[in-house]
Parts: structure tokens; sequence; C-alpha cells
């Protein structure tokens, strides 16, 4: 059972609101990633971390802002939220390491209306 | 362009028969190849990782095999129960760069009845 967590797990809310999603792990792990899924849909990285204060935005464009201040805890945010951002985003992690297990929270289901 | 396909996209059995899943991948150049498993409404549980010297790793019922030649691999589920309905994903892995990069297929939706 991996150790990394989502909150909150369901969220839905107005068009125009700021949300942070919460990721964390006690695995102790650097590298930390988000990823957004739409249903029957491949995982796309949306922001990934190495470390403390590293952040970098992934292959699929979004508007969402992550930080990393503690290598526990790697928040999402979106500013404003819109139908558009309608998903479901999973927080993975992973120790360094070339062939290492990626381990992926539960997931937060979003839905914007 | 890396890509993985998966076929099929989704697949029905009857408890306790066994199934093959395949994936094929254009990725380059590899590293290792990832198989999930993905129950709906929840974050991928890894079942193997192999690099480019294995050609099979097993995971109780689920037996994994890699053909690095062919740029395939197949995921075996022997006597299948009721849990193992869920989407099943291949990952693979790239070595061109430091982030390891992860290309993800679609899955296959495996549903299993009694």
């Amino acid at each position: 059972e991996a150790d990394i967590y989502q909150t909150p797990r369901y969220l839905v809310i107005g068009t125009g609101k700021k949300i942070t999603l919460e990721c964390s792990q006690t695995m102790g792990h650097d590298k930390m990633y988000w990823y957004q899924q739409d249903p029957g849909m491949e995982l796309h990285l949306i922001h990934y971390s190495y470390g403390v204060n590293s952040t970098e935005k992934g292959d699929l464009s979004s508007e969402s802002t992550v930080s990393r201040i503690r290598t526990e805890h790697f928040p999402l945010t979106l500013e404003s939220a819109r139908p558009s951002h309608t998903s479901q985003y999973l927080c993975a992690s992973t120790r360094q390491g070339a062939s290492v297990e990626q381990y992926f929270g539960p997931g937060t289901r979003l839905t914007v209306t | 362009k890396n890509q993985v396909e998966q076929s099929p996209q989704s697949l029905i059995i009857l408890e306790g028969k066994n199934c093959t899943l395949q994936c094929n991948y254009t990725v380059s150049p590899f590293s290792n190849l990832r198989w999930y498993k993905q129950d709906t409404g929840r974050g991928p549980v890894s079942l193997t990782i192999m690099t480019f010297s294995e050609n099979t790793k097993s995971n109780g019922r689920y037996t994994a095999t890699l053909d690095a030649d062919t740029k395939q691999s197949s995921l075996h589920i022997t006597a299948s129960q009721l849990s193992d309905s869920a989407s099943y994903i291949c990952v693979v892995s790239d070595r061109g760069s430091t982030l390891g990069r992860l290309y993800f297929g679609r899955g296959t939706q495996l549903t299993v009845w009694p």
C-alpha cells in the first residue's frame, strides 16, 4: 500500500472559484508528479518536481500551478476554475533511479459547473 | 513519435478464464516497461516493471512478457477473478532525459463476469 494521499477525493465547484488539490507522501521521495486523466484516456503529465523548490511544467499545457516547499507536500492550484478543468487529477511520487516504481495517490475527481 | 498502443480496448471474460493483453510501443531509447492496474476511480497500482534485459516477470497470477526487439509486451492473467475487473495500463519509460519520461497507453478495460 503506497503512502501517498490526495484530498479531496471528489470536488464539485462553480466556475471562477480558486481551488487547491492537496497531495502528500510519507515515503521521503524526492520526485513528485501531477497527472490529468479523462475517462478512457491516457494519463498526461502536467507538472513535476525533482525536490524542494523545484517545479516544472509537463507535456500537457495546464492553467494550474504547483509548489514544493516541503519534500512531502506537492499541492496543485487552479486560480479560476472552468468547466474545461473537469477531470481526474492523479498525484504520484518516486525515489531517485531509472527503473523504480512510481506510486500513485487515489486521485481527485474535479467537476467544475 | 513516442507512442504506446494497447489492445484490445476492452475485454470481457468469465471468472476462472485466462486472458492476454497486448502492448506495442515506439518509445526510444527504451528504459523500462511497466504494467499498472487501475480500479475505477482509483490511482494506478504497479504490477510489474521490466528492463531491457528481462523478457518475463511474474506477480502472482499476472505474468508480463517483453520482446524489446519487436517492441511488444503482453500481460497474461491466469484464473481470472472478479477483482481483476479494472483497466490495465502499459507504460514505457525512456532513458533519453533526466526525467525518465513515462509514456502511457490508454489501457485495456477488463471485465470479469461470474
